[in-house]
């Protein structure tokens, strides 16, 4: 199958981490993607991780891959009120296609 | 360097009516996809495009075409609209294809409902 399966709401205090989780089910998936969505606009590539790679970090970002469960995560440390997005996890195998998730709403309050 | 754009931000379309979403990017890319985006769901891909002059159907092609004419423009069009195709219609482009780290760049959205 071709789902790509995400938690769709989750709520952090400001300054806690946020960790948001992504399950996809094709183990050809090559590159896996985080993408951001604020209000209004279109998507913005946040990272993305090689299939042989168990863990990224980027800034605040963490990637983290467990290919045995099939399972990524995004962390976000410290988060921010302008953190507050959808997140997107997608996959992509050997096509010219993405294949998203569900999309994750993240809510930063004060 | 305006990256994507897309014509226009929003429209209301009645139940038959005919037409023709704009995608142009500036940035001199090969690849160029039409998504739509619908409540509760991940970006789904309507058609998309390798080049100028090509185009390839993707997940949800039904009641939709396409055209790549000019390599910087993609076209999505709509025939006999449905309430079916109500949604956010993204487009994106990028240089390379998939699998790769290159990143595909996304248009601001189309907002369609039909009546």
């Amino acid at each position: 199958g071709e789902d790509v399966e995400q938690s769709l709401f989750l709520s952090v205090r400001e300054g806690d981490s946020s960790v948001i989780n992504c399950t996809y089910t094709d183990s050809s998936s090559t590159y896996l993607y985080w993408y951001k969505q604020e209000p209004g606009a279109g998507l913005q590539l946040l990272t993305y991780i090689f299939s042989n790679m168990d863990m990224k970090q980027d800034q605040r970002l963490t990637v983290l891959l467990n290919k045995k469960d099939k399972h990524l995560s995004l962390r976000i440390a410290d988060t921010q009120t302008g953190d507050s997005a959808i997140y997107f996890c997608a996959e992509s195998r050997n096509t010219d296609k993405l294949i998203f998730g569900t999309g994750t709403r993240l809510q930063v309050f004060p | 360097n305006a990256g994507v754009t897309q014509t226009p931000k929003f429209r209301v379309l009645k139940t038959g009516q005919s037409m023709t979403l704009l995608c142009a990017q500036d940035m001199n890319h090969e690849y160029m996809y039409w998504y739509r985006q619908d409540p509760g769901m991940g970006l789904r891909l309507i058609h998309y495009s390798v080049g100028e002059g090509t185009t390839a159907k993707g997940e949800v092609p039904d009641g939709y075409n396409v055209s790549r004419l000019k390599k910087q423009n993609f076209l999505l069009g709509l025939e006999s609209a449905a309430p079916s195709q109500t949604s956010v219609y993204f487009c994106a482009s990028s240089q390379t294809g998939l699998p790769s780290t290159d990143t595909q760049y996304f248009g601001p959205g189309t907002r369609l409902t039909v009546l």
